[in-house]
């Protein structure tokens, strides 16, 4: 079981340009969230998808957005990049209704410039 | 809004020591997580509490979930360097993970 993966790893971008970050969940799991983790502090909930559909949002503007496909994957989509979007971005997978918890992927770090 | 507040926010013990992380809210939450987190991974899922006054054990971790579901503890035992880390709860609202601030331990040898 190769668990959660995301791509890329790492990734540095210039302030206003669009980025998308990668995610394939653990097997057997159909729900996968978002977060965003800065330094020093615990992850926040960007927002949620399951079956193919977006079920919940935090606090975060419309330049944040996702898909997510049949297959479970999902991409997560920042657009007009701030210096402040520099962060570890985390993707987790569970499985509905399920109180087994959420897995993490070893995250992407966005640097902006 | 639910907020998760843990305490102490940074531990520098040493090596065999005990010690005890609290994570508190005045919000009910339908499960809780704690996660270890190493510089630049991913959280690692340790536990899931999911009924008020559950005892877990792992090792030499104990993990709580408050009466009202609305706290929890991890206590470690003998702490070792490997033990070093970002540890953070998380509680589940609606299917979502509400995450303390974390705490910071550091074990030395």
């Amino acid at each position: 079981d190769a668990g959660v993966t995301q791509s890329p790893t790492h990734l540095i971008k210039t302030r206003g340009q669009q980025v998308t970050l990668r995610c394939s969940p653990k097997s057997g799991h159909d729900t996968v969230s978002w977060y965003q983790q800065a330094l020093g502090q615990g992850p926040q909930f960007i927002f949620q998808y399951y079956e193919e559909e977006e079920r919940q949002r935090g606090n975060f503007p419309d330049r944040f957005s996702g898909h997510q496909f049949p297959n479970y994957s999902s991409e997560l989509n920042v657009n007009a990049l701030l210096l402040g979007d520099s962060a570890l971005y985390l993707c987790a997978s569970s499985r509905a209704r399920s109180s087994l918890g959420a897995f993490f992927g070893q995250g992407t770090r966005l640097t902006v410039v | 809004t639910q907020l998760l507040e843990q305490s102490p926010q940074f531990l520098s013990i040493q090596e065999g020591e005990n010690l005890t992380v609290y994570c508190n809210s005045s919000s009910v939450f339908s499960s809780l997580q704690w996660y270890r987190q190493e510089p630049g991974e991913g959280p690692v899922l340790l536990v899931t509490v999911v009924t008020g006054g559950e005892v877990k054990k792992l090792k030499r971790l104990t993990f709580q979930f408050g009466d009202a579901r609305k706290d929890s503890s991890l206590h470690i035992t003998a702490a070792q360097p490997g033990d070093t880390g970002l540890y953070l709860c998380a509680g589940t609202v609606t299917g979502k993970l509400i995450f303390g601030q974390g705490t910071t331990l550091q074990v030395k040898p």
